[in-house]
């Protein structure tokens, strides 16, 4: 079934761990988006992608890094997390431009 | 840059009342405005958005560019309208086609 895929949905880590959120779509989608959002706040974009091989910063300075090697995939990845980065990781996605964003289900993390 | 503005963090409406959910906007081009909700454990959704000129599950908003406005607005609020609701715009020219949210309403209706 074409969807965006968030994994894992909920994860709970040591300070100073390595971790990737991964993010998957299987709807053809060229354009990906990383969100973050605290509970009851405001989404704030951190990390955008065009294409393959393209990726931009957003709105938010964000520690995290993004790739993009295959169309489908737009993982996330934290080399060192802290207690700061606490919060939820929203992926999504969207095919040319002035459609529709399709959004996952959301990653929340939580570095203790 | 691109902005966008909802007013109002919380809004209460007793069931049958109009509800309007306000948002206002700054950009310099020509934008596309959407309405995102995003319901009690659900994934955010698209309700709307002004080039569509549709109603969804009884919404509208009309993009009005002198107010940079795009207000949302239903005749009769329902009890399953209670969620939080996203104002949201993206610009058209490639290089600027990322979508900003504005800090979102949650709309409470009152049985």
């Amino acid at each position: 079934e074409a969807d965006i895929y968030q994994t894992p949905r909920y994860l709970v880590i040591g300070t100073g761990k390595k971790i990737t959120l991964e993010c998957s779509q299987t709807m053809g989608h060229d354009k990906m988006y990383w969100y973050q959002q605290d509970p009851g706040m405001e989404l704030h974009l951190i990390h955008y992608s065009y294409g393959v091989n393209s990726t931009e910063k957003g709105d938010l300075s964000s520690e995290s890094t993004v790739s993009r090697i295959r169309t489908e995939h737009f993982p996330l990845t934290l080399e060192s997390a802290r207690p700061s980065h606490t919060s939820q990781y929203l992926c999504a996605s969207r095919k040319g431009s002035g459609n529709t964003i399709y959004f996952g289900e959301g990653s929340w993390l939580t570095v203790v | 840059a691109q902005r966008v503005t909802q007013p109002e963090k919380l809004l209460s409406v007793f069931k049958g009342a109009p509800v309007e959910l306000k948002c206002n906007y700054s950009y310099s081009g020509s934008p596309e405005l959407f309405w995102y909700v995003q319901y009690s454990r659900q994934r955010l959704q698209l309700l709307l958005r002004h080039i569509s000129r549709e109603s969804i599950k009884g919404f509208t908003a009309d993009l009005n560019k002198g107010e940079t406005s795009f207000h949302l607005k239903k005749p009769f609020a329902q009890e399953e309208d209670s969620a939080m609701y996203y104002c949201a715009l993206s610009g058209h020219n490639f290089g600027n086609e990322k979508l900003t949210f504005g800090t979102g309403t949650r709309l409470t209706i009152i049985p």
